[in-house]
C-alpha cells in the first residue's frame, strides 16, 4: 500500500510569487491535514480536509488555502509569499476523523528567497 | 484548548541504555489520545504508539512503550535498549473529540544516541 505522496519535495521562490503544493493520500483515507513546520515553532495545524469539505482550521492568514478533491488528494496555495513561510510543510491522511493515527508524507520543503 | 508540553528540548543517551521522553497535556476533554511520533532527519513523521485516554494497561509497541499517568496528565515515551537509528525528533501528540478530532503536537525533545 502506498504512502502519502507530497509534490514537490523541494521548492525555492521569491517574495510575493505563489505556490502549490499536493498531497496524495494513503488510498482509502478520506481525511487529508496540513502542517507547517518551522524551527522556532514546531508543527502548526494549517487546515483538515475531509470528503472534500474544510472540517478544521488553524489560525493562519487568508494567504493559506486548500482544498480537496474527489478522488482525496489535497492541495495547498500559499500566496504572496513572504520570508516567514519558509518551511517544511507536512501533509498527513487518515482513514476517518475520529479514530486512528495520522500518517505522514516526507514533506515538501519551501524557500524563500 | 488542548495543550502539550514537551519540557526537554535535547537528551542524550547512551546506546544500548534506556531512555524516557516527557510529555504531559492539558485537556477538558473526556476521551481523547495520544499519540508519539518520530521524526528523523529526512523529514517523514513516523507513527510509534498510542494510548487511549480509557486504556487501563500501558500501551507498548516493541521497544518503546508509554508510562501513561491519567491524573496527572502525563504521557511519557519510554524507549528501552536505545539503537544509534533512534536519534531523531520525537513528538508528543494528543487528539480530542471535543475540538473536531484534530492533532496537536507538542514542540519536540531531539534525541542523540552516542555510541
Amino acid at each position: 500500500k502506498a504512502g502519502v505522496t507530497q509534490t514537490p519535495r523541494y521548492l525555492i521562490k521569491t517574495r510575493g510569487q505563489q505556490v502549490t503544493l499536493s498531497c496524495s493520500p494513503i488510498s482509502g483515507h478520506r481525511s487529508v491535514s496540513w502542517y507547517q513546520q518551522t524551527p522556532g515553532q514546531g508543527l502548526q495545524f494549517l487546515f483538515e480536509y475531509f470528503s472534500e469539505t474544510q472540517r478544521n482550521k488553524g489560525n493562519f492568514p487568508g494567504r493559506f488555502s486548500g482544498r480537496q478533491f474527489s478522488n482525496s488528494r489535497s492541495e495547498m496555495n500559499v500566496s504572496t509569499l513572504e520570508l516567514g513561510d519558509s518551511a517544511l510543510y507536512l501533509c498527513a491522511s487518515r482513514y476517518e476523523l475520529d479514530t486512528g493515527e495520522l500518517f505522514f508524507g516526507e514533506g515538501s520543503r519551501l524557500t524563500v528567497l | 484548548a488542548q495543550k502539550i508540553t514537551q519540557t526537554q528540548p535535547g537528551m542524550f543517551v547512551q546506546e544500548k541504555e534506556a531512555v524516557t521522553l516527557d510529555c504531559t497535556y492539558d485537556t477538558s476533554d473526556p476521551s481523547y489520545g495520544l499519540f508519539w511520533y518520530k521524526q528523523p532527519s529526512s523529514g517523514e513523521m513516523i507513527f510509534l504508539i498510542y494510548q487511549g485516554s480509557y486504556d487501563q494497561q500501558n500501551a507498548t509497541e516493541g521497544r518503546y512503550s508509554l508510562n501513561f499517568q491519567k491524573a496527572r496528565k502525563s504521557a511519557n515515551l519510554v524507549i528501552s535498549a536505545s539503537q544509534l537509528g533512534d536519534s531523531a525528533m520525537y513528538f508528543c501528540a494528543m487528539r480530542g473529540s471535543n475540538t473536531g478530532n484534530q492533532f496537536y503536537f507538542g514542540t519536540g525533545t531531539s534525541l542523540t544516541v552516542i555510541p
